[in-house]
Parts: structure tokens; sequence; C-alpha cells
């Protein structure tokens, strides 16, 4: 089946650092990329979609200039976490969803688990 | 906007006990649903999806999910669960005009024992 790969699975940085997330699909065309962010016993919370060669949409609440996504091809998504603070600690996770997925699930990586010190 | 609520949040079962997981939706359009499946250390996996149609879905490892348009639920069910299923899973919607953002509960972590 369809595979998205995300790295780093998980990464440690200091206060005040950028992190960079990498989303790719192996082996599908993903049109439209989603960014989830999850909290301990929390369930995910949609940050942003971004499609290939357009700007990021994100949810309410979500600081575009903190979270940067960039969807440069259809295989690839990032998203920089920039000037990292401890509360941005948490389990990203991205999902990718093909040109012929409709409303069928989406992909998803294995997340990456932020901390930041 | 729309809302999932899963009303467990942890539910510990013996091997070969039945299963049923609540999830309930806020929305008053059409949904498509999903239950979703995380192993310990792995990503999300998709268990069954309804669209349409039949309102009994059938997924994998033996999973299945009724969804009741009128109690707007979507409930997950095994009759006989193994060690092997002890995970979180996650019940999401998605409301129809939302470019396919899903929604999720808060997830349910079972845990069955021996």
């Amino acid at each position: 089946g369809a595979v998205v790969s995300q790295h780093p699975s998980w990464v440690i940085c200091k206060s005040g650092t950028s992190v960079k997330i990498e989303c790719r699909s192996l082996d599908f065309q993903a049109t439209t990329m989603f960014w989830y962010r999850q909290f301990p016993k929390q369930s995910l919370m949609l940050m942003a979609t971004s499609n290939e060669g357009s700007k990021a949409t994100y949810e309410q609440g979500v600081e575009k200039d903190k979270f940067l996504i960039n969807h440069a091809s259809l295989t690839l998504s990032t998203l920089t976490v920039t000037s990292a603070h401890p509360e941005d600690s948490s389990f990203y996770i991205c999902s990718a969803q093909g040109w012929d997925s409709g409303n069928s699930p989406l992909h998803f990586g294995n997340g990456t688990r932020l901390t930041v010190t | 906007a729309q809302s999932v609520s899963q009303h467990n949040h942890h539910v510990i079962l013996s091997e070969a006990a039945s299963l049923e997981l609540g999830c309930n939706y806020s929305y008053g359009g059409t949904v498509n649903l999903f239950w979703y499946v995380q192993y310990p250390g792995q990503h999300l996996q998709l268990l069954l999806k309804y669209f349409s149609g039949d309102p009994l879905v059938k997924g994998i490892k033996g999973f299945e999910a009724e969804f009741i348009k009128s109690k707007f639920s979507f409930n997950l069910r095994k009759p006989s669960v193994q060690w092997s299923d002890t995970a979180e899973y996650f019940c999401a919607v998605i409301a129809t005009g939302t470019a396919s953002k899903l929604t999720f509960g808060t997830g349910t972590r079972l845990q069955v024992t021996l």
C-alpha cells in the first residue's frame, strides 16, 4: 500500500532554534498533505493543509510564521518549526492524499516527536 | 465545525472478550467516517471506513462498525479481541465540503490482557 515517510522520527533541540520535519510520499504523488499535532493523551489536531505549489492553509490559532510549510513537489512537504520553545514540544504527524483519493483515507507518516529544551 | 467524541478513554479487556468502542460526532450534514488504529510505536492505520450504503461496515482484523445516523454514532466492535489488538483507536470524520480534513476523536486506549 501507499507509504508515507516522515523524518526525523524524533528530534531534540534547544529553545530558539529551528527544526525541519520532512514528509515524503514514497510510491504515489501526494496532491495534498496535512500536518497534525498531537499532545499527550489528546487527539490529533490539524495544523495546516498544503497543496503542491501553493501556500498552505492554516487552521485557526496556528501561527503560520512559526510553523512554515513548504510543499515544493508532489512527493515532499516540509514543516519547519521556527524559534522553537518548550511549549512546541509535541508529536507532529503528516498525512498525504493522492490524485484519485477523493475522500478516501489519508496515508499517515510515523510521526516526529519534537522535544524542545 | 464538526467534532468527534470518544467516551471511552481507556478500556481493559481479557482475551476473547467482546469489544465495543463508542464514537459520536456532531455535524448535521453528510459525513464520511473512519476508524484508525495506532499500534505501539507505529503509524496510524485505517481499520475501516464508511462513505455510503450499508451502514454496517466490515474492516480488517475482524473489526466492524455500524453507522447509526439518527444517533450520530459510529461504534467500533469486535466479537473476540486478541492480545495483539492492544493499541490506540481513533474515530475520525470528514464532513462534506471540508476538503478532506479529518477531525479526530481523542482516542481510546485498548489494553487486552492474556
